[in-house]
């Protein structure tokens, strides 16, 4: 079944501090996860992508993390800052053919100064 | 970056009546899709074209909606007749290739059906 679940829904924390975001799957088929941040009044723009066949990626402040077999994904954020307030999407889609992102419900991250 | 312009950016029309979306793409890119973001919730794709060829739709891709990108023009979402449950922020979208890659978003068109 495509679907995506994504928590939580919403999420404080303090500048400086840590985020963890995470995104669960069911499609087996699913190899291609992006994260994208989406700020009010703007469409979503693609923050970090890993493919299935990696377990990490970095960028910055920002880190991904794919765990095949539990078919979970996460998105951490260290040294977060107020200007990373936005909603975060986790995405997937399968290189089979069908080109669409299934997204998860979003969480609505601010961080508070 | 690379930018995605939608147009207009809101659109309010009586249900019933016939309404197109415009979209802009990023210049080089060959895949081009629409997705429906209702208030609160999670997006969701609608169609992907690709070619001058629609190549996949979802279930909400209804026989009212159509999409057509005429040669130099935008790339557009029709919706005739409009329903209330149309009214959603359509967001498109586009991208240079078709699998694993960045696809890159408009801020979207928030349409409401009174």
């Amino acid at each position: 079944q495509q679907q995506v679940r994504q928590s939580p829904q919403s999420l404080t924390v303090w500048e400086g501090g840590t985020t963890v975001l995470t995104c669960s799957y069911e499609d087996s088929t699913f190899n291609y996860f992006p994260w994208y941040q989406q700020f009010p009044g703007e469409g979503p723009a693609l923050l970090i992508s890993i493919l299935s066949v990696s377990d990490k990626k970095e960028d910055g402040r920002f880190t991904t993390f794919f765990n095949k077999r539990e078919k979970k994904l996460s998105l951490h954020i260290i040294d977060s800052q107020p200007g990373d307030s936005a909603t975060y999407f986790c995405a997937a889609s399968a290189s089979s053919g069908s080109w669409q992102l299934i997204f998860g419900s979003g969480t609505q991250l601010t961080v508070m100064p | 970056g690379p930018k995605v312009l939608q147009i207009p950016s809101h659109q309010i029309i009586d249900m019933g009546q016939m309404v197109t979306l415009n979209c802009d793409p990023v210049s080089n890119h060959l895949y081009f899709y629409w997705y429906k973001q209702i208030l609160g919730q999670q997006m969701e794709f609608l169609v992907n074209f690709y070619n001058g060829k629609v190549m996949e739709k979802s279930k909400l891709f209804k026989d009212q909606f159509s999409v057509e990108r005429p040669d130099g023009s935008y790339f557009t979402l029709k919706i005739q007749p409009t329903a209330l449950e149309d009214s959603a922020v359509y967001f498109c979208a586009s991208s240079w290739e078709g699998d694993n890659t960045e696809v890159f978003f408009g801020k979207g068109t928030r349409l409401t059906v009174v």
